[in-house]
């Protein structure tokens, strides 16, 4: 089945400091490719997605890439901000199949400094 | 306000008792899922419910039991048979199984004493 690798498990940047997480994947099947933000106490939020037909994505401050051949995908967050501030998991899945679970990383603890 | 609510926030119960976790949405959503969450752990999946009178087990069933009677409704049970249920506990939806984004309830956090 699918497994999903995260690093780090941890992070502290400066504010104003650009950020990088890292996943790998296990199954050259899988096509989604989610990243979810959890605060503490608090259910994961997500924050931005992408799928295999493309291989790279931006929303403001936030951009994932995707490399299928390598199989590795990557969250950039930059001119962090305290707020930023929480856990980050990535995720994988095969949508459209029977198979369609989220496979998840086992997070990152990002800790930004003003 | 549409979304997904979990009751309570928190819970105690002793060992050996049952108990059942809360998940309700109101987003029409046909699929839904319960995750398990561990410190320093990504989230496992217990079980998920692609349409109504429908229920898998996921990665970690073993001690645990749902139902899923009403579409909006998909209620956990632990059981004694879960053997370390001190978690956090995660539902959550999606419109249909297998093709959109996962929406996340704020989580029950159970303590077994």
């Amino acid at each position: 089945g699918e497994n999903v690798e995260q690093h780090p498990s941890t992070l502290s940047v400066q504010e104003g400091d650009s950020a990088v997480i890292k996943c790998t994947y296990s199954d050259s099947a899988s096509n989604y490719f989610p990243w979810y933000k959890q605060e503490l106490g608090k259910g994961p939020q997500l924050i931005i997605d992408i799928r295999s037909n493309v291989g790279e994505k931006k929303d403001q401050r936030i951009a994932v890439t995707l490399n299928k051949t390598a199989k590795h995908f990557s969250l950039h967050i930059t001119e962090t901000q305290p707020e930023d501030s929480a856990v980050y998991f990535c995720a994988a899945s095969i949508q459209g199949g029977s198979q369609g679970n989220l496979i998840f990383g086992k997070g990152t603890k990002l800790s930004v400094k003003p | 306000d549409g979304g997904i609510t979990q009751s309570p926030k928190y819970l105690f119960r002793k060992e050996g008792q049952n108990v059942t976790l809360s998940c309700e949405q109101n987003l029409n959503h046909d699929a839904m899922y319960w995750y398990r969450q561990d410190p320093g752990q990504g989230l496992r999946l217990i079980y998920y419910s692609q349409i109504v009178n429908d229920f898998q087990k996921g990665d970690i069933a073993e001690g645990y039991s749902v139902s899923r009677e009403k579409k909006e409704s998909f209620p956990l049970t632990v059981t004694s048979a879960q053997k370390n249920p001190t978690a956090f506990y995660l539902c959550a939806s999606s419109p249909e199984f297998s093709y959109n984004e996962q929406f996340f309830g704020p989580g029950t956090r159970l303590t077994v004493l």
